[in-house]
């Protein structure tokens, strides 16, 4: 069966500190690969998402970029933190025309 | 007007109760549809797709209305548990990413 995996659960960065977040994708080949931001009491924001290895489409243009090194992996960085990215940082994957499964999420602060 | 659109609610019904939420989008020829349950500070987590025909799981029925461009979600018997966020969600096309409405949250009350 086929799993994600995101990490870290929390993190608490200071403004101008650099961030990477990472998500894997077990049991699938060639995923489509996507990452959202929601802030609080918000809805979902579709940062960037990915149709295979070194393809990324940016929705939002913002400081934050993402990657994707291998087929099942997919990374969110930013280089230096501002205030406005602290939100819950979902990662989720699909095959084409089905729903997505998303990760567990990172609630990212920013202080 | 946006592209998919939810009441925000709350929606505050007791135990028991049959409520319904609706969602509509604005892109006729959107192909597929979707409800997802988010409880607070978790993921979504899909909880149905919408067919044409319409389906049902259990408590819970969606239904499509191509001719208003709108999705549906009953919830029959709601229980306490059922208290979450329904978030739908549509693709118009196969290469493009899902739309997400904003959520309507339900409160199921004792």
């Amino acid at each position: 069966s086929q799993t994600i995996h995101q990490w870290p659960a929390t993190l608490v960065q200071p403004v101008g500190s650099p961030l990477s977040l990472e998500c894997t994708v077990e049991g699938t080949s060639n995923p489509n690969l996507y990452w959202y931001r929601q802030a609080a009491g918000r809805g979902l924001q579709l940062l960037f998402y990915s149709v295979g290895i070194g393809q990324i489409s940016s929705e939002v243009p913002q400081n934050l970029s993402a990657s994707r090194p291998q087929d099942r992996q997919f990374i969110l960085s930013s280089k230096k933190l501002l205030l406005s990215d602290s939100g819950f940082y979902l990662c989720a994957w699909s095959v084409k025309g089905d729903g997505y499964t998303f990760g567990s999420g990172t609630r990212l602060t920013v202080v | 007007r946006k592209e998919v659109e939810q009441d925000p609610g709350p929606f505050n019904v007791p135990e028991g109760a049959t409520v319904a939420f609706n969602c509509t989008y604005s892109n006729s020829a959107s192909q597929s549809f979707f409800w997802y349950r988010q409880d607070c500070r978790k993921e979504p987590k899909l909880l149905m797709s919408v067919y044409s025909s319409g389906n049902e799981d259990g408590r819970f029925t969606a239904q499509l209305n191509r001719a208003s461009q709108y999705i549906s979600l009953l919830i029959r018997d709601s229980k306490l548990s059922d208290s979450a966020t329904y978030l739908c969600a549509v693709y118009h096309s196969g290469n493009t990413p899902l739309v997400f409405g904003k959520g309507t949250r339900l409160s199921v009350i004792a």
